[in-house]
């Protein structure tokens, strides 16, 4: 996976607005993607997935797009709440869930 | 809660010690895999076991070694423990090697 040192990139966003969290992959093979969510002092719990076949994927208040062209996936997060703070992680889930992950965003989410 | 659990919770270790990591997986699923996650970044995938046998390996050297029993726990070895060796090790179980793969909340190893 991609290493982003010590320090994880954060994002502050307002109760209530829309986040939006973003990945490179390096694969261009890649033909899966998920994406987890990590609270502290738990594993990482999945959100939603989509596959190479796809751009857009919606789910429960999130949103993935794919741009295969750049190699670049999004998270969108409607309406975010305090509930939502944790670290996110996207996943290339290339073989058989042996899952190469990028390096994470912390979402901050301000009450 | 994922019906995946590890232990121990946390555990401090010795350089040049060895270790034993152990995973339980939810019921039924077959497939378990590990990963460490060092502070601060994303989980590295390590291995993984399928119906008792090594499916896959990451870029970890031989000291990282594990197995499968024949419920489908898992237990994940690391022999002469280094410093960077401290890191959340993280265990995911899954039906089969297609399906959701569900985390463990991961054993923080700390090396001194």
């Amino acid at each position: 996976g991609e290493s982003v040192g010590l320090h994880l990139p954060t994002l502050s966003v307002q109760e209530g607005d829309n986040s939006i969290i973003n990945c490179a992959y390096s694969n261009s093979a890649s033909d899966y993607f998920i994406w987890y969510k990590q609270e502290s002092g738990k594993g990482p719990q999945f959100i939603i997935d989509i596959r190479s076949n796809m751009d857009k994927r919606q789910g429960q208040r999130v949103t993935v797009l794919l741009n295969k062209t750049v190699k670049h996936l999004s998270l969108q997060i409607a309406a975010t709440q305090p509930g939502d703070s944790a670290v996110y992680f996207c996943a290339e889930n290339n073989a058989g869930n042996m899952l190469t992950f990028g390096g994470g965003t912390r979402l901050m989410v301000k009450p | 809660e994922t019906g995946v659990t590890q232990s121990p919770t946390h555990l401090i270790k010795t350089r040049g010690q060895q270790v034993t990591l152990r995973c339980s997986s939810q019921s039924g699923h077959n497939t378990v895999s590990w990963y460490q996650q060092a502070l601060g970044q994303g989980p590295q995938f390590i291995f993984q076991y399928y119906r008792e046998e090594e499916n896959g390996r990451g870029n970890f050297p031989p000291r990282f070694s594990g197995l499968q029993f024949p419920n489908y726990s898992s237990e994940l070895n690391v022999n002469a423990l280094e410093l960077d060796d401290s890191a959340l090790y993280l265990c995911a179980s899954s039906l089969d090697r297609t399906a959701e793969a569900f985390f463990g909340q991961g054993t923080r190893l700390t090396v001194v």
